[in-house]
């Protein structure tokens, strides 16, 4: 079993939509890292969380330490927001990915 | 301020042949970490370097294997080339005050390595 497993692993929604993406872990943390990916391959980092929620305009994301378990949440969904969405966690000194999430936003 | 920067972009090699891979990291964070992205995976952990001194090391075999410069700046080095090393390498730092990764990683373009 993956200590990193994500869900769906692709996603297809139309524009306008609420999108979920959900990220369970095995072993404790001591963070937590939500990343975007896009084609080509850059990534950037969207939210860094050890506890509770955090929100960055459309972006939310919460995590559940005693579940183990972290979500991503996009509102108003818009087709820019379509890439891949990693989910990694820190266990000491390196992050361990998900497989990720590929969303696609129709207009 | 200038991010992750990392060279070359783009990369072709033959089996059996050596890598050198470089990443600077954005000014004042002392921390590097390489990663492997195999194409349609998520990306693997190689190595994180803090404060010069190797710190975690990933599944990875000795042909793997990398420094850190007193300047922060960083290379990883793979030898003896394999077919299955053709991947996107992928630098990160960040301003951790340790090596437990608890801040944000800065990620920089990667490297695409291609090994015919």
């Amino acid at each position: 079993k993956n200590e990193v497993e994500q869900s769906p692993q692709n996603l297809t929604a139309q524009e306008g939509e609420f999108i979920t993406i959900n990220c369970s872990y095995s072993v404790g943390i001591s963070a937590l890292h939500w990343l975007q990916q896009h084609p080509g391959g850059g990534i950037v980092s969207l939210f860094m969380l050890s506890s509770g929620k955090k929100k960055h305009g459309r972006l939310i994301a919460t995590i559940n330490i005693q579940e183990k378990h972290s979500s991503l949440h996009i509102t108003a969904s818009h087709p820019r927001d379509s890439a891949v969405y990693i989910c990694a966690v820190a266990l000491g000194e390196k992050l361990t990915f998900g497989t990720g999430t590929r969303l696609t936003i129709i207009p | 301020d200038a991010g992750v920067t990392q060279s070359p972009t783009h990369l072709i090699k033959t089996r059996g042949q050596q890598v050198t891979l470089r990443c600077s990291p954005i000014s004042g964070h002392k921390s590097v970490s390489w990663y492997q992205q195999v194409l349609g995976q998520g990306p693997q952990f190689i190595f994180q370097y803090y404060e010069k001194e190797e710190r975690g090391r990933g599944n990875f075999p000795d042909r793997f294997s990398a420094r850190q410069f007193p300047n922060y700046s960083s290379e990883l080095n793979v030898n003896a080339l394999l077919l299955g090393d053709s991947a996107l390498y992928l630098c990160a730092s960040s301003l951790n005050q340790g090596f437990l990764l608890t801040y944000e990683q800065y990620f920089g373009p990667g490297t695409r390595l291609t090994v015919t």
